[in-house]
């Protein structure tokens, strides 16, 4: 069992280059998560999907784009790379509901030279 | 919007020593809370929830936490630490809609 599944795991850009984060869950949840982490930060919500074919931001979405391609997948997209977003970046899925928590994948770490 | 804050940056603790991380959220209402642990290396892995009901919750590898409503505090507890709780520990809210907030975390370090 799979769960959430990220790729790639590692990745170093120079600055203004793109890159697609893919995700993909096999556990049939409808609510899909893009966060990053960083030292001392927590975890920072970069966007959400509740359902298929539904996206919206989260606290800090700017420079970033998601496509929820289908309840699968959930891509998380950088047109532009910058140095402020070296960063890792999970991946989380859950059931809708109140009662469901998040399940991760393994994170991604992203160096912007 | 909601916070989370999480009283200690770094805890270093023996072997067999108890534990205690505190949480706190800065509003009420109705709330979800969640502890989160993440060994190095490794993803964010759930060590328990609160939903509703007994305040006490008991999670996986022996810790358990306490939600206080009118201190607006989950705080996490195990009586006695092993090397193998060396981790980062999260708490995590859920108030409204799909969001989670969580804390800065803490980094345990337990000594053999």
């Amino acid at each position: 069992n799979a769960g959430v599944t990220q790729t790639p795991k590692f990745q170093v850009l120079k600055t203004g280059q793109s890159m697609t984060l893919q995700c993909a869950q096999d556990m049939n949840h409808n609510s899909m998560y893009w966060y990053r982490q960083d030292p001392g930060m927590g975890l920072r919500l970069i966007y959400y999907s509740a359902s298929e074919g539904t996206t919206d931001k989260g606290e800090v979405p700017n420079g970033y784009n998601v496509s929820r391609l289908n309840k699968r997948e959930f891509s998380l997209r950088l047109e532009s790379a910058a140095p402020s977003q070296t960063s890792v970046y999970f991946c989380a899925s859950r059931v809708t509901g109140n009662t469901g928590e998040l399940f991760f994948g393994e994170g991604s770490r992203l160096t912007v030279l | 919007a909601q916070s989370v804050s999480q009283h200690n940056h770094h805890v270093i603790l023996s072997e067999a020593a108890s534990l205690e991380l505190g949480c706190n959220y800065s509003y009420g209402g109705t709330v979800n809370l969640f502890w989160y642990v993440q060994y190095p290396g490794q993803h964010l892995q759930l060590l328990l929830k609160y939903f509703s009901g007994d305040p006490l919750v008991k999670g996986i590898k022996g810790f358990e936490a306490e939600f206080i409503k009118s201190k607006f505090s989950f705080n996490l507890r195990k009586p006695s630490v092993q090397w193998s709780d060396t981790a980062e520990y999260f708490c995590a809210v859920r108030d409204y809609g799909q969001n989670f907030v969580f804390g800065p975390g803490t980094r345990l370090s337990v000594l053999p």
